[in-house]
């Protein structure tokens, strides 16, 4: 079963401009990671945000999570063509720290 | 280099062979996980391990098996019993506690021919 799921499913901006994805999810969680998927590659992860925190920056990420909506954010400010890529938004809940994907949004930036 | 390897990159298979996907870590971890991927689609897990000698089944693990023999080693087994294995597997490691994130290797792809 999937916990995560991103809106938009698809995202193309030109570079400079702003991205915004949203995740929500249905349960409770202790945090909320987002990673990146270049085409045919690993997972990286790019930030973690606890159930307690409402928001959270890293460079040029802004993650915001809002635990009454079970709902989260991430802004990727002035992007650049190699954020080319998709984004999935991931829960981990219980104790056994297993991550529950989402299935991802696919953000073009054009140069 | 720290990190987590898969092997094979690429791997083809003929129906009703089972074949088995390498995940080695160097990075001291107590959990492993494997998921599967298919096109245009999210993670779902199969299995996951915390623990050496221990491993739970996750959202999808029929026609799968594992091992966890080694704290570095997590290989998945994709069996004849697996209708549709044709997709791209992933393996990730993490130290398997609250708030820490999970490192991925750059995934094996299997095609049934």
């Amino acid at each position: 079963s999937q916990q995560g799921e991103e809106d938009p499913q698809a995202l193309s901006i030109q570079e400079g401009e702003n991205a915004t994805m949203n995740c929500s999810y249905k349960t409770s969680i202790n945090n909320l990671q987002w990673y990146r998927q270049n085409s045919g590659r690993g997972l990286v992860h790019l930030i973690l945000i606890r159930s307690n925190e409402r928001e959270k920056h890293s460079g040029r990420l802004r993650v915001t999570l809002d635990t009454s909506k079970k709902s989260s954010s991430l802004l990727i400010t002035a992007s650049r063509a190699a954020d080319t890529a998709s984004y999935f938004c991931a829960t981990d809940k219980g104790s056994n720290y297993k991550l529950t994907f989402g299935k991802g949004t696919l953000l073009t930036v054009n140069p | 280099d720290g990190g987590i390897t898969q092997s094979p990159k690429y791997l083809f298979r003929k129906e009703g062979q089972n074949v088995t996907l390498s995940c080695e870590q160097n990075l001291n971890h107590d959990a492993m996980y494997w998921y599967r991927q298919d096109p245009g689609q999210g993670l779902r897990l199969i299995y996951y391990s915390q623990i050496v000698n221990d491993f739970q089944k996750g959202d999808i693990a029929e026609g799968y098996s594992v091992s966890r023999e080694k704290k570095e080693s997590f290989p998945l087994t994709v069996t004849s019993a697996q209708k549709n294995p044709t997709a791209f597997y992933l393996c990730a490691s993490s130290r398997g506690r609250v708030d820490t994130e999970a490192f991925f290797g750059q995934g094996t792809r299997l095609t049934v021919v």
